[in-house]
């Protein structure tokens, strides 16, 4: 699968845990992005990587970090997890430098549930 | 401060009815205009964009930067259209997506 895939599929923790989601984007997609959808604040963007660079930065808490490594791949590290913090965490790819035209493509998603 | 709005949480219609969900945005300079679709247990998907001006799976959108609008609209609703449609402007060098609330699709024979 060349698309932009995701793990792991779901992660039950508890309060005060720390967790981490990884990305792997597209081949060939330089930039990746970071989404959290919950049932209350909807779809949210977080964080935005390009070539291993930070690039924007969205509604993303303190407590939640991201890095992209040389491979291109990307994690989300989340930490002193709340209850607030259950959602499902989408990372994107898209091929260029965040160009308003660049189209993201969308792994399925990572369902975290903090207990 | 820059949003978007979907009004409408739901929408059901017969098949063969037309559809038309609706998106406003507020927004500073000029965003570009995406509609995403999410099928059940299916990742979000780029259903189209309004630079493109292409008609994708029958659904068309017009910008109409007088009322802010761009709202989605197909002549026939066929089943297979149930799912998710989210509205989402593209803004700046990030080209962050901001999604609006979404609007479910029901479809109904």
């Amino acid at each position: 699968d060349s698309g932009v895939t995701q793990t792991p599929k779901h992660l039950i923790t508890a309060t005060g845990q720390r967790v981490t989601l990884r990305c792997s984007p597209r081949s060939g997609d330089l930039s990746v992005y970071w989404y959290q959808q919950s049932l209350d604040q909807g779809l949210q963007f977080l964080i935005q990587y390009y070539n291993g660079e930070e690039r924007a930065k969205g509604n993303i808490l303190e407590r939640f970090s991201a890095q992209q490594f040389p491979d291109l791949h990307s994690e989300l590290n989340l930490s002193s997890l709340e209850l607030g913090d259950s959602a499902l965490y989408f990372c994107a790819s898209s091929v260029r430098q965040g160009m308003t035209t660049d189209t993201q493509y969308f792994g399925p998603g990572t369902r975290l549930t903090v207990l | 401060a820059q949003r978007v709005t979907q009004p409408e949480k739901l929408l059901s219609v017969f098949k063969g009815a037309p559809v038309e969900l609706k998106c406003n945005y507020s927004y500073s300079g000029s965003p570009e205009l995406f509609w995403y679709v999410q099928y059940s247990r299916q990742r979000l998907q780029l259903l189209l964009r309004h630079i493109s001006r292409e008609s994708i799976k029958g659904f068309t959108a017009d910008l109409n930067k007088g009322e802010t609008s761009f709202h989605l609209k197909k002549p026939f609703a066929q089943e297979e259209d149930s799912a998710m449609y989210y509205c989402a402007p593209a803004t700046g060098t990030a080209s962050k997506l901001t999604f609006g609330t979404g609007t479910r699709l029901q479809v109904t024979l």
